[in-house]
Parts: C-alpha cells; sequence; structure tokens
C-alpha cells in the first residue's frame, strides 16, 4: 500500500541553526514526490517537488530535499531557518502519469523556531 | 490571479446538523479536489472532480457526504448529518490538467459539538 511517514511530530530548532525533516514512503512505482508548507491561516503550499533526474532538488524559501532510492527517502533541508519558517510540513506523494490522481500526505511535522 | 478560496473559514455545529462547505477553484482549472485532516492525522483525498464530472470519489468516507459541482465551476461538499468524527480540516485544491500541480485552499474547519 503506498504511504508517507514522517517520524517527527514537532521540532524545536534555534533559528540559523540547520535543518533536516524526515520523511519516508512506501510507493509501488516510481515515486513523484512534493513537500508542502501550511503556515498559520494558510492554504498548503507547494515547497518543491522531485519527477525524475537530478535527486538534489532545490525549491522556494531556500528550501532543498534529496530523494534517495535505496532509503525511500526525501528528507527535506535548510541551512539556516529564519523565525518566519514556523509551520507545518507535509511529506507527500502522487500523482504521477501512471497513477491516480489523488495526493497522499504524511501527518506532518511541525516546526518551531526558537528566538 | 486569485487562488483557491474555500467558505467557511470555520464552522461550528451539532451533531445530527448539516453543514455546507464550498470551494471555487483557481479559475479555468478544470480539476478540483478535495481533502481532509481529522485531528491529529494525516491529510487524506476525498474526491476529484474533471469540471463537472466525478472523476475519483474513492476517498469519501460514507454516504453521508456529498459532493457536487455544477457547471464545472465551484464545489460544495454537503455533510447531513454531522457526526462527531466528522471534525477536522477540509481543503479543497484545483489545477489545470491532472498532471498539474495541485494548488490548495486556505481550508475549512469543521468542528461538530
Amino acid at each position: 500500500a503506498q504511504s508517507v511517514t514522517q517520524p517527527d511530530i514537532h521540532i524545536t530548532v534555534s533559528e540559523g541553526a540547520s535543518l533536516e525533516l524526515r520523511c519516508n514512503y512506501s510507493y509501488g512505482a516510481t515515486p513523484y514526490l512534493f513537500w508542502y508548507v501550511q503556515s498559520p491561516g494558510q492554504g498548503l503550499q507547494l515547497l518543491l517537488k522531485y519527477f525524475s533526474g537530478d535527486t538534489l532538488v532545490q525549491g522556494i524559501k531556500g528550501f532543498e530535499a534529496e530523494f534517495k532510492r535505496s532509503q525511500s527517502s526525501f528528507n527535506l533541508r535548510k541551512p539556516s531557518v529564519h523565525w518566519s519558517d514556523a509551520a507545518e510540513y507535509f511529506c507527500a506523494v502522487g500523482p504521477g502519469y501512471s497513477s491516480a490522481s489523488k495526493i497522499i500526505f504524511g501527518s506532518g511535522t511541525r516546526l518551531s523556531i526558537r528566538p | 490571479e486569485a487562488g483557491v478560496t474555500q467558505f467557511p473559514s470555520h464552522s461550528v455545529i451539532e451533531k445530527g446538523q448539516t453543514v455546507t462547505l464550498r470551494c471555487d477553484p483557481i479559475s479555468g482549472h478544470d480539476n478540483l479536489y478535495w481533502y481532509r485532516r481529522v485531528m491529529g492525522k494525516e491529510i487524506k483525498f476525498l474526491l476529484h472532480f474533471v469540471k463537472e464530472s466525478k472523476q475519483d470519489e474513492s476517498g469519501m468516507p460514507n454516504n453521508r457526504f456529498l459532493a457536487e459541482r455544477t457547471g464545472g465551476t465551484y464545489s460544495t461538499l454537503k455533510v447531513q448529518p454531522a457526526e462527531l468524527e466528522d471534525s477536522g480540516v477540509y481543503f479543497c485544491a484545483s489545477s489545470q490538467a491532472i498532471y498539474n500541480e495541485q494548488f490548495f485552499g486556505p481550508g475549512t474547519r469543521l468542528t461538530v459539538l
């Protein structure tokens, strides 16, 4: 069955520190992978996506993610976090060219920033 | 260009009542999706419209939920009668083509007492 696991429910980091949010997936075919962010009162915003090619993907707001097929992982990173990065982050898979239209989300990781 | 809008932003109703959520997709987007997140769980797919037709409704939890998209523009999601376990945030998304990026609205927070 297709699934996405985000093992960290809540993470707190200091402003200026580096960040890594973990994501593991289970998917029958080559996955299409996404990271979304939801800030308070806002909708889900796409940070970045991986379809194929270079396994290191650059996104908006200085985020990047690396696809590792051998580990079924797609971890999100940022070298230096800002207070405005406090939000909830969702890893997701699908849709792809041969799969259904629905996106499958992980349960989310809430990020807090320590001043 | 306006994004996906949802109304209301928050609804509080009692068990057994009816609630209707509305979603206005981005203009020109034929594909419209409904998702929901119940407390502490992952965001789950409910259904997908292509224009006014239901392409995939495999995520609809039961027959208390009715989604419509008359004329292929805005969509409504009616819950009748509402139960306690229906509480959560309901998201709507739209995309131009089926494999394009889905743009999400801010969600409607539904609280059933």
